[in-house]
């Protein structure tokens, strides 16, 4: 079965710094991988995949994450936090050849944001 | 381009009560899910469909109920509320088969009193 650990609950940056959220996942097989975001009384949004290839996936909102398969690891940086970016972030695996299962979500981290 | 909307987002019932959630896309996506999302838990999965008429339990599908007779509609059906299904419900759909990625509606924030 798939399973998806996000070791920090919350997180406290200062506006500016660099930020690495961390994502360890458990998969048979070569894992589709997310990152999702979701602020205060919104649904998620996408904010990169990796299915294939590079390792380094850019996604929006200056965000970039990098598949390491000996790690397990698919760890969310961005290289200067705005305020904006304070929201919830989920990662996320999926099943290769269809949303069979849906997609497993690690329970979250909250990213706090300090000025 | 509506996407995926749900209905309605907010809703207050009663123990006992039969409550039905609705999901509707516009894109004609084969697959489609429903999530509950609870503090402590981060989301998890209680049905999914894979087509019209194709539906399947997930992780968390107990007290609830789904149908799909249309490709575009997905609802969630509570028959007998209990106060531990107060969560924020979402509904998820992507296109199926090789794609995985999923596209979220804004979720039914849902409390049983």
């Amino acid at each position: 079965a798939q399973s998806v650990t996000q070791p920090d609950i919350h997180i406290t940056v200062s506006e500016g710094a660099s930020l690495e959220l961390r994502c360890n996942y458990s998969y048979g097989a070569t894992p589709y991988l997310f990152w999702y975001v979701q602020s205060p009384g919104q649904g998620l949004q996408l904010l990169l995949k990796y299915f294939s290839g590079d390792t380094l996936v850019q996604g929006i909102k200056g965000f970039e994450a990098e598949f390491k398969r000996s790690q397990s690891s698919f760890n969310l940086r961005k290289p200067s936090v705005h305020w904006s970016d304070a929201a919830e972030y989920f990662c996320a695996v999926g099943a290769k050849g269809g949303g069979a299962d849906g997609l497993t979500f690690g329970k979250g981290t909250h990213l706090i944001i300090q000025p | 381009d509506a996407g995926i909307t749900q209905s309605p987002r907010y809703k207050i019932t009663e123990t006992g009560r039969q409550v039905t959630l609705m999901c509707h896309q516009t894109w004609s996506h084969s697959y489609m899910f429903w999530y509950r999302q609870d503090l402590g838990h981060g989301l998890r999965l209680i049905y999914y469909s894979a087509a019209a008429d194709i539906t399947d339990k997930g992780e968390v599908p107990d007290g609830y109920v789904v149908s799909r007779s249309k490709t575009e509609n997905f609802p969630l059906t509570l028959e007998s509320a209990t106060r531990s299904q107060t969560s924020v419900y979402f509904c998820a759909s992507t296109l199926g088969q090789g794609v995985t990625e999923a596209f979220f509606g804004q979720g039914t924030r849902l409390t049983v009193v």
